[in-house]
Order: C-alpha cells, then structure tokens, then sequence
C-alpha cells in the first residue's frame, strides 16, 4: 500500500511569493495534519483537517491556510513568503476514530527554500 | 502540556543495546507517552506507546519508571538503520479529539550508531 504522498519533493520561492503544498493520505485515513519543521528542530504542528474542516490550529500567522478536499486530499498555502518560512512541510495522515493513540503516518516532506 | 526532556545526543554500536531516556517530571496520570523516530530526509515514524506498563513491539521497548516521572526505549540490538532523531512525546488522552491529529515534538534526541 502507499503511503503518504506530498508533492512537490523541493521548491525555491523568494520573499512575497506564494506556495501550495500538496499531500494524498494513506487509503482510508481521513484526518491530516500539517507540520513545519525548521532545521534543527522538530516538527510544530500547523494545521488538522477532517471531512473539509479545520479541527485543530497551531501558532502560525493567517498567511498560512489549507483544506481538505472530498477525497481526503490536502494542500497547505502560504502567501507572503518569508525567509523564516523555509522548513521541510511535512503532512501526516491518520483514520478518525475516538482513539487518540491512533498511529499518525507522515509523507516524506516537502523542502520549502525562501530566497 | 507537560514537557519532556532528553538528551540531545547518544552513541551506540552496531549489534549492542541502547536505551534513550526521557524525563517528564510534570506527567499527568492522563498522559500517555509516546515515541516517534524520524529516520534522516524522512518524516517521523510511530515506535511505541504507552500508559504505565511496560511495553515491546517489533520495534522496541519502553520502560516506565513506577513513578511515571521518566521513561527509557530501548532498542535491543541496535542496527545502522536505527541511525535517526527519537522524540519522547506526551500525550493526554483528555485533551479532546481535536487534539489527536496534534503531536507536540521537542527537540529529540540524535542516535548516533557506530558499525
């Protein structure tokens, strides 16, 4: 089975650009989260979705948005760019149940570079 | 939340046991500890979990002290494909449903293995 998938790999932007990141979760999982995670630390935790809504947000300014499509699908977009905003992206996908122990399966990230 | 403490880095060799300690003095009795590893130009990946009993999986084991206030995986026989960031991480199982696509990473510790 496939695991979760983001797109693009790598991608240069420079100050004032915009990006879209996109992420496929695993078979069957409907909820995903997006993370930063800036060089040298862990992952921070940017965003939930579960069916097309926002269920959880972390610190991060209104220039960061995302959603979910139907097929449970996401992308994470960020207008304005800033030098401070190149991280590796990373989206994590996990089934929706009660559970809070449920296992979330992270893509391989997306390497965000802000010139 | 509460936090978590470890140490920034370790070394082990190949084939020889290694145990990764985490200290989280502040835990509540809700709180389930959890360990991620982020294997390098990967996302994390789930290793284990658990509440107050000591656990193994294919993976590893995790050892909680009686007082809950730190806690050791340990990898049996570590390998080079063990190479990776572990991170300890809390989670309350109280802290509502929104919450659960939400882990709070610190800064891990960084497993060095020697051949």
């Amino acid at each position: 089975d496939a695991g979760v998938t983001q797109s693009p790999t790598h991608l240069i932007k420079t100050r004032g650009q915009h990006v879209t990141l996109r992420c496929s979760p695993i078979s069957g999982h409907k909820s995903v989260s997006w993370y930063q995670q800036v060089l040298g630390q862990g992952p921070q935790f940017i965003f939930q979705y579960y069916e097309k809504e926002e269920r959880g947000r972390g610190n991060f300014p209104d220039r960061f948005s995302a959603r979910q499509f139907p097929n449970y699908s996401s992308e994470l977009n960020v207008n304005a760019l800033l030098l401070g905003d190149s991280a590796l992206y990373l989206c994590a996908s996990r089934v929706w149940t009660a559970s809070f122990t449920d296992t979330q399966y992270f893509g391989p990230g997306t390497r965000l570079t802000v010139l | 939340d509460a936090k978590t403490t470890q140490p920034n880095s370790m070394e082990s060799n190949e084939e020889e046991p290694v145990h990764l300690p985490c200290n989280h003095s502040t835990i509540s009795g809700t709180d389930y500890i959890h360990w991620y590893r982020q294997l390098p130009s990967q996302g994390p990946e789930y290793v284990i979990h658990g509440l107050t009993s000591n656990v193994n999986n294919r993976m590893a084991s995790l050892a909680i002290a009686e007082d809950r206030k730190s806690s050791t995986l340990i990898l049996h026989r570590a390998t080079l494909r063990d190479a990776a960031v572990y991170y300890c991480i809390l989670r309350n199982k109280n802290a509502g449903g929104t919450s659960y696509g939400k882990l709070t990473f610190g800064q891990g510790t960084i497993l060095t293995v020697h051949p």
